[in-house]
């Protein structure tokens, strides 16, 4: 079947390590995306990819860094400078099309720093 | 940026039509609007998106004002698995959307 997996389901680390959350995508698409969402609250873009080995980034890229050497993998890394990494982080694929860009979600990864 | 408003929540009788209300004033000519939902603790789900005319599919239907400063996603017949938060979203620049808080709809038996 084809979708996006994301592992672990929940991460746990001390605080100041930095940690990789992974994102692989089998559908062939283009593009990939993370987003961040915190309790009550809607998804907010840190990272986005269109295309092998070039990425962007979104609203709240501060603290984190990504890689996309693959058209298959799109890994996230939260740095010890993020200042508030818990949370909920969503990884997302879509493919352009001349009738709107609709985007495929993950499972989600839960990260608690302690 | 396009942005989006929603309300927090609503409430819909099991079996009966859910209408969820979106505001995108700022919408631009070509930008569409999309319907995701998130039950919780998961990915967000696509229902449903478009432009100008008013969309259905085995999900649910769009209806689009003409001047596009609003949108209704109609669930025709809720039922409690329709239990969610309700994004109305519309994608800025290129490849990126703007998701709001949500409308968290109670489908009650």
């Amino acid at each position: 079947d084809g979708g996006i997996t994301q592992s672990p389901k929940y991460l746990f680390r001390k605080e100041g390590q930095n940690v990789t959350l992974s994102c692989e995508q089998n559908l062939n698409h283009d593009a990939m995306y993370w987003y961040r969402q915190d309790p009550g609250q809607g998804l907010r873009l840190i990272y986005y990819s269109q295309i092998v080995n070039d990425f962007q980034k979104g609203d709240i890229a501060e603290g984190y860094s990504v890689s996309r050497e693959k058209k298959e993998s799109f890994p996230l890394t939260v740095t010890s400078a993020q200042k508030n990494p818990t949370a909920f982080y969503l990884c997302a694929s879509s493919i352009p099309r001349d009738t709107g860009d609709e985007q495929f979600f993950g499972p989600g990864t839960r990260l608690t720093v302690l | 940026d396009a942005k989006t408003t929603q309300p927090p929540s609503m409430d819909c009788a099991e079996g009966r039509a859910a209408n969820l209300p979106c505001n995108h004033s700022t919408i631009s000519g070509n930008e569409y609007v999309y319907w995701y939902r998130q039950i919780h603790s998961q990915g967000p789900q696509y229902i449903i998106h478009g432009l100008k005319n008013n969309e259905t599919n085995e999900m649910a239907s769009l209806i689009i004002t003409e001047d596009r400063k609003s949108s209704t996603l109609i669930l025709p017949h809720a039922t409690l698995r329709d239990t969610a938060v309700y994004y109305c979203i519309v994608e800025y620049n290129f490849n990126k959307f703007y998701f709001g808080s949500g409308t968290k709809l109670n489908v009650k038996p």
